[in-house]
């Protein structure tokens, strides 16, 4: 069965320090991957999405940038972290469309 | 552009209450709509997916239902419980290989 891995679970990172979350679905070849950050009380905002190695669309200007050096691996990156940066970070992949989510990493920048 | 808005953004309902959620999107060309269930500080899970050709789905005391031509998802919750409480969003996808769209949610609190 597929199964998709995101951590840290929890972060608390000074501003300007670098950031680096990892993603990793198993049990599925191809997927599409996102990243997407939930802000206290809000909505999701969908930061980056990617349908293959290499290729990265980005949905808001920002802070973040995204990779994905493996099918199966995504990486959500900042130089130098800002305190708006600070929210609730979740992965997802999808297959056909149908979308399952990580547990979540909560940052904190202080 | 495809817009997803879920209303109420909270809700309160006693326990044992039947209840319906309301997601409506602005294009009707989907290819899926999908309901999640969010818990506090968690990720989301998957609840339910309608494919476009489909007319509902049904999972123990949840039913989803999809009406593709007046753009309307509704989740119907039975005999509603306290473990119920959480936040419920729909999102829908245009295509196979397209990002996936959410509504902001609706909060739901069962009163026991």
């Amino acid at each position: 069965s597929q199964t998709i891995h995101q951590w840290p679970a929890t972060l608390v990172q000074p501003v300007g320090s670098p950031l680096s979350l990892e993603c990793t679905v198993e049990g599925t070849s191809n997927p599409n991957l996102y990243w997407y950050r939930q802000a206290a009380g809000r909505g999701l905002q969908l930061l980056f999405y990617s349908v293959g190695i290499g290729q990265i669309s980005s949905e808001v200007p920002q802070n973040l940038s995204a990779s994905r050096p493996q099918d199966r691996q995504f990486i959500l990156s900042s130089k130098k972290l800002l305190l708006s940066d600070s929210g609730f970070y979740l992965c997802a992949w999808t297959w056909e469309a149908e979308a399952f989510f990580g547990q979540g990493t909560r940052l904190t920048v202080v | 552009k495809q817009e997803v808005t879920q209303i109420p953004a909270a809700l309160s309902v006693p326990e044992g209450e039947n209840l319906v959620l309301n997601c409506s999107f602005t294009d009707s060309a989907i290819y899926n709509l999908q309901w999640f269930r969010q818990d506090p500080g968690k990720g989301l899970t998957s609840l339910l997916l309608i494919q476009s050709s489909q007319r509902e789905q049904t999972s123990g005391r949840l039913n989803a239902s999809l009406d593709k031509s007046s753009g309307r998802s509704t989740l119907y919750i039975a005999a509603s419980q306290p473990g119920d409480s959480a936040t419920y969003l729909c999102a829908v996808a245009m295509n196979r290989d397209d990002k996936i769209i959410f509504g902001k949610g609706t909060r739901l609190h069962i009163l026991p």
